[in-house]
């Protein structure tokens, strides 16, 4: 099957520094992608959705200038979390749809701390 | 209301026993539904599509009611590794899924 392929797997930063998050669709291309957030027992909150060649499309209360997301390429998308602060903490996720309104393909998901 | 309610849980069964979960979504509109499975700390993990004619995976059996709005999945004979989250997922199309917030199984001894 599609693989999605989310790197890295976790990551630890100070407080006011970035992070890059890095998602991959490994065997076919991506045109869209899903970025989600999700908190300590709380469900996938979808954050944006990537589109390769525009603008990335920001859910409601999402700052774009904070997470900002490129897809240069059919299989990549990436997600900048900027100045990151301790309440960014979270597991971020991405996903890639399978074509024909079949299942989404998610990557292994990033666990980001910021102290 | 919510896109996709599940009712979060936690369910707690004994090993062997069934288990149903519910889900319901708002737009008449979605075109297609699935289960997934998410264990703590990981990404989830399509378990199993839900078709209008139901389908049955082993243990596991899905069903979908579009005039009620709402798909379920049945777990016969629980195994302890059935703990996780249970996530229904709704695609409304252009290829937008939404989740619902999850269901906790933990399966007991």
């Amino acid at each position: 099957g599609a693989v999605v392929s989310q790197h890295p797997s976790w990551v630890i930063c100070k407080s006011g520094t970035s992070v890059k998050i890095e998602c991959r669709s490994l065997d076919f291309q991506a045109t869209t992608m899903f970025w989600y957030r999700q908190f300590p027992k709380q469900s996938l909150m979808l954050m944006a959705t990537s589109n390769e060649g525009s603008k990335a499309t920001y859910e409601q209360g999402v700052e774009k200038d904070k997470f900002l997301i490129n897809h240069a390429s059919l299989t990549l998308s990436t997600l900048t979390v900027t100045s990151a602060h301790p309440e960014d903490s979270s597991f971020y996720i991405c996903s890639a749809p399978g074509q024909w309104n079949t299942e989404a393909f998610f990557g292994q998901g990033t666990r980001l701390t910021v102290v | 209301r919510k896109e996709v309610e599940q009712d979060p849980g936690p369910f707690n069964v004994p090993e062997g026993a069934t288990v149903a979960f519910n889900c319901t979504y708002s737009n008449s509109a979605s075109q297609s539904f699935f289960w997934y499975r998410q264990d703590c700390r990981k990404e989830p993990k399509l378990l199993m599509s839900v078709y209008s004619s139901g389908n049955e995976d082993g243990r596991f059996t899905a069903q979908l009611n579009r005039a009620s709005q709402y798909i379920s999945l049945l777990i016969r004979d629980s195994k302890l590794s059935d703990s996780a989250t249970y996530l229904c997922v709704v695609n409304k199309g252009y290829q937008k899924v939404t989740f619902g917030i999850g269901t906790k199984l933990q399966v007991i001894p």
